[in-house]
């Protein structure tokens, strides 16, 4: 069973657009979701990530959103840019540190000029 | 801030070979790492959990006996592809859980081991 669904599979945003990326999760356990980008043939880096006491973490141009009662969680990018064009990954994970981390299947994003 | 580096990052072998892929955390210590194992523009599939000291947990499906796990010390774990298949080519990543000031425990990933099977 997926435990973090995430959409959209793809997604193509003008330069300056604002790119959208939703997540959902089952478990009500999770209290970190983190985002997390990965350029071709580099593992993948932290971007943002925030906890369930909170329904908005900003840095810079990149925002989560998140829905508790919902269970739902997406990733603004404004002002989006070429070099933003990358795969990114929505997770969620229980604390501790033997706990896995849950991750969506992943949204590759094309920003064009 | 915290790194994990992975080594080779890319690998060549023959079918039937053995390949071993080191995973070391440099600036902290990991008493807990993870292997992933992710397909062409496909999300990450968790392997095992490799525990220091101690036997690792493989995710169901995974063989215990093709992919041999060692966490030896509080740096380094290490996954050993043995005798290699075609089908065993992909794209390996570790991960390692870094405490933060917060109390969060942030996941943070090697740069990954481009593993083709000849």
């Amino acid at each position: 069973q997926q435990q973090v669904k995430q959409s959209p599979q793809s997604l193509i945003v003008q330069k300056g657009g604002i790119s959208i990326i939703n997540c959902a999760y089952e478990n009500t356990a999770f209290d970190y979701f983190p985002w997390y980008q990965q350029f071709p043939g580099k593992g993948p880096a932290l971007l943002i990530a925030i906890r369930p006491d909170v329904s908005e973490k900003k840095e810079g141009r990149f925002t989560i959103s998140f829905n508790k009662s919902a269970k739902q969680f997406s990733l603004h990018i404004m002002d989006s840019q070429p070099g933003d064009s990358a795969t990114y990954f929505c997770a969620a994970s229980r604390a501790g540190t033997g706990n896995q981390f849950y991750f969506g299947t992943g949204t590759s994003l094309t920003v064009i000029p | 801030g915290a790194v994990v580096s992975q080594h080779p990052s890319w690998v060549i072998c023959k079918s039937g070979t053995s390949v071993k892929i080191e995973c070391r955390s440099l600036d902290f210590q990991a008493t807990t790492m993870f292997w992933y194992r992710q397909f062409p523009k496909q999300s990450l599939m968790l392997m095992a959990t490799s525990n220091e000291g101690s036997k690792a947990t493989y995710e169901q499906g995974v063989e215990k006996d093709k992919f041999l796990i060692n966490h030896a010390s509080l740096t380094l774990s290490t996954l050993t592809v043995t005798s290699a298949h075609p089908e065993d080519s992909s794209f390996y990543i570790c991960s390692a859980r870094v405490g933060t000031d917060s109390g969060a425990n942030v996941l943070t990933f090697g740069a990954g081991s481009r593993l083709t099977v000849l």
